[in-house]
């Protein structure tokens, strides 16, 4: 098993630049979700789902979309790039609300 | 609705002396409580779990954690700090049947251990 895997691993973006981080796992997972970490902050909830064709909000949303066509691949997009949304993205999958989050490696995004 | 609380932002310690970092939670639901661990520039690692079973939960590196609910705290410790510990520690509370799909962090606290 790869577990949960991200790409790109680092990546530049020009303000209102969009792009999309790629998020997989190969466990069969039906929640996902996508976590920003900043310092000092934790982490904290963009978007998740609880399976294929069903997602919902997190904490901070805006400026994101995501979407789950299929178990293994979710997707987030961002629209139009700023400043603000430069942090470190995790992507995380479980088999069950209650269980153990298995975390991707991380993309490092900086918005110049 | 949910939320943790890490009571120490920072923990320094010395090699070989014990730990303990403070977690508190609040929860509508019966929850499940998690300890991660991240070290410098890497991904996180799961430290140990609870999910209604013992109280006392033994996770990884000889950490363990006391789940207790009259106090909805969730303190993680270690009898004796390695300089391998020194990372930053997240509590984290996920609702069990409800909530579905939504895990709280905490703020985290940086554990550092000196020789």
């Amino acid at each position: 098993n790869a577990g949960v895997t991200q790409t790109p691993k680092f990546q530049v973006l020009k303000t209102g630049q969009s792009m999309t981080l790629q998020c997989a796992q190969d466990m069969n997972h039906e929640y996902m979700s996508w976590y920003r970490q900043d310092p000092g902050m934790g982490l904290r909830l963009i978007h998740y789902s609880v399976g294929a064709g069903i997602t919902d909000q997190g904490e901070v949303p805006n400026g994101y979309n995501v979407s789950r066509s299929t178990t293994e691949d979710f997707p987030l997009r961002l629209l139009s790039a700023a400043p603000s949304q430069t942090s470190v993205y995790f992507c995380a999958s479980r088999m069950t609300p209650g269980e153990t989050q298995y975390f991707g490696p991380g993309t490092r995004l900086l918005v110049l | 609705a949910q939320s943790v609380t890490q009571l120490d932002s920072h923990v320094s310690v010395s090699e070989g002396t014990p730990v303990l970092l403070r977690c508190n939670y609040s929860s509508s639901y019966s929850p499940s409580l998690f300890w991660y661990v991240q070290h410098p520039n890497k991904g996180l690692q799961l430290l140990l779990k609870y999910t209604s079973a013992a109280t006392l939960v033994k996770g990884i590196n000889g950490f363990e954690a006391e789940f207790k609910k009259s106090e909805t705290s969730f303190h993680l410790t270690k009898p004796s700090a390695h300089m391998s510990d020194a990372a930053e520690y997240f509590c984290v509370v996920s609702g069990y049947n409800t909530n579905a799909g939504k895990s709280t962090f905490g703020d985290g606290t940086t554990l550092t251990v000196k020789p």
